[in-house]
């Protein structure tokens, strides 16, 4: 697709359950990027790729989350045992990474958003 | 620790004036901001964007400020017309991968 994709775009679970989100970001993009969105909060870094690998989790709030990208493309961040403190928009990002340590225009692209609702 | 500060949450606006959105920040090593606009139920989207060797970068309505000695910037828009409500986060990073966000702020246009 032309822009970057995120499904579900809505998901409601109970307390306990695991969840899955995935991101199909804008084909090319070596970067990827998921933030996430409390009430009332700003963006919240989360985990970077580029490509497959992840050079930076520190924003992963806790060993309940983790996230995997196949392929240089589609990534999937999986909440285990949801608590519902994680209920919040999940934003991922793309962009065409760096070229020789420099950024590109610094343009990131978001997608929708995943709304995670933990009851 | 909170590295890009947007201290007012909202703000409204007559259309046709000019609205002022402020965003500070603590990390000197941050060389390079954008701005991003955000409809409710929508992804954030790019506005614009300065360079740390710049003060000033201009793109239609649009005016983004920085004064590095204040570790401060700011997005003019002028005039502002309704379809500019929405959420408007400022982001820093230190040319590198990682983009620190702020908490945004809502700006309303009145008609």
């Amino acid at each position: 697709g032309a822009g970057v994709s995120q499904s579900p775009s809505n998901k409601v679970t109970e307390k306990g359950k695991d969840v899955e989100l995935r991101c199909d970001p804008i084909s090319g993009h070596t970067a990827l990027y998921w933030y996430r969105q409390s009430l009332g909060q700003g963006l919240e870094f989360l985990i970077y790729f580029q490509g497959n690998s992840a050079p930076d989790k520190s924003g992963l709030p806790s060993d309940r989350f983790s996230a995997e990208r196949t392929g240089g493309s589609v990534s999937t961040l999986t909440i285990q045992r949801t608590q519902q403190e994680d209920s919040a928009v999940y934003l991922c990002a793309s962009s065409a990474g760096l070229a020789g340590g420099i950024p590109n225009t610094g343009e990131l692209f978001f997608g929708e958003g995943s709304r995670l609702t933990v009851l | 620790d909170q590295q890009v500060k947007q201290n007012s949450p909202s703000l409204s606006v007559q259309e046709g004036r000019i609205s002022i959105l402020n965003c500070d920040y603590t990390n000197s090593m941050f060389d390079y901001f954008l701005w991003y606009k955000k409809y409710p139920a929508e992804g954030p989207t790019f506005l614009i964007s300065i360079s740390s060797i710049k003060d000033k970068n201009e793109d239609g309505r649009f005016t983004v400020f920085l004064n590095k000695s204040a570790k401060h910037l700011s997005l003019h828009i002028v005039p502002s017309q309704p379809g500019d409500s929405a959420v408007y986060f400022c982001a820093a990073t230190s040319g590198t991968y990682k983009y620190i966000f702020g908490t945004g702020t809502r700006l309303k246009v009145l008609a």
